[in-house]
């Protein structure tokens, strides 16, 4: 079974420039998450879709932060302007029935 | 607001030693609680999950306990290899949180086990 996928691993942009991230999670998981780890910290929820409903987006910097699972599969966040603060690996997560969730690799982002 | 607490930060032991990591959470009412690891460069993998009304959880050498009403959880690796090496993450799934499924993480402990 194909695990979840998420590409560029990693990404070097300049504050205010904007970039976006992909993902897809394994098939027939109807959940989906984005989860942001700024390095010595653990993950945070950034948002948490249903096929392509949005459940809990709380913790999104609606600001700038941006996502969108169309058609119920993939999934994108989009970061637009960046900025310092934004450098973290942002890891995509999918779930079947709502126990564990299962992580992809993540994509590392360096804002400079 | 749900916090998560992990101690030690960083543990470094010889190999074939048993070890016991430690999480700790501010506030009972959780769904349940997981054990993650994480390797450099890699996504997180579970390794236990224990649901709010069990006391524990075995998978191979490793066992995770769960005291509610405490707020506290350990992870306990027998006879540690090189191959754990990693950081290990504790989380939980706050309960009441509508439909949302969110974790709350502690900030990891960092295991190093020497050769």
């Amino acid at each position: 079974e194909a695990g979840v996928a998420q590409s560029p691993r990693y990404k070097i942009i300049e504050k205010r420039q904007s970039v976006a991230f992909w993902c897809n999670p394994i098939s027939g998981h109807a959940t989906l998450y984005w989860y942001q780890q700024i390095l010595g910290q653990g993950p945070k929820l950034l948002i948490q879709f249903q096929n392509n409903g949005v459940v809990d987006d709380s913790q999104l910097p609606k600001d700038r932060f941006s996502a969108e699972r169309l058609k119920g599969v993939d999934s994108t966040l989009k970061i637009q302007p960046a900025k310092l603060e934004d450098s973290a690996v942002y890891l995509c997560a999918s779930s079947f029935g709502g126990n564990i969730q299962y992580f992809g690799a993540g994509t590392r982002l360096s804002v400079l | 607001k749900q916090e998560v607490t992990q101690i030690p930060a960083a543990l470094s032991v010889p190999e074939g030693e048993n070890l016991v990591l430690n999480c700790s959470f501010t506030d009972s009412a959780i769904y349940n609680l997981q054990w993650f690891r994480q390797d450099p460069g890699k996504g997180l993998t579970s390794l236990l999950l224990i649901q709010s009304s069990q006391r524990e959880q075995t998978s191979g050498r490793l066992n995770a306990s769960l005291d509610k009403s405490s707020g506290r959880s350990t992870l306990y690796i027998a006879a540690s290899q090189p191959g754990d090496s990693a950081t290990y993450l504790c989380a939980v799934r706050p309960a009441s949180q509508g439909g949302s499924e969110k974790l709350v993480f502690g900030k990891g402990t960092k295991l190093t086990v020497n050769p």
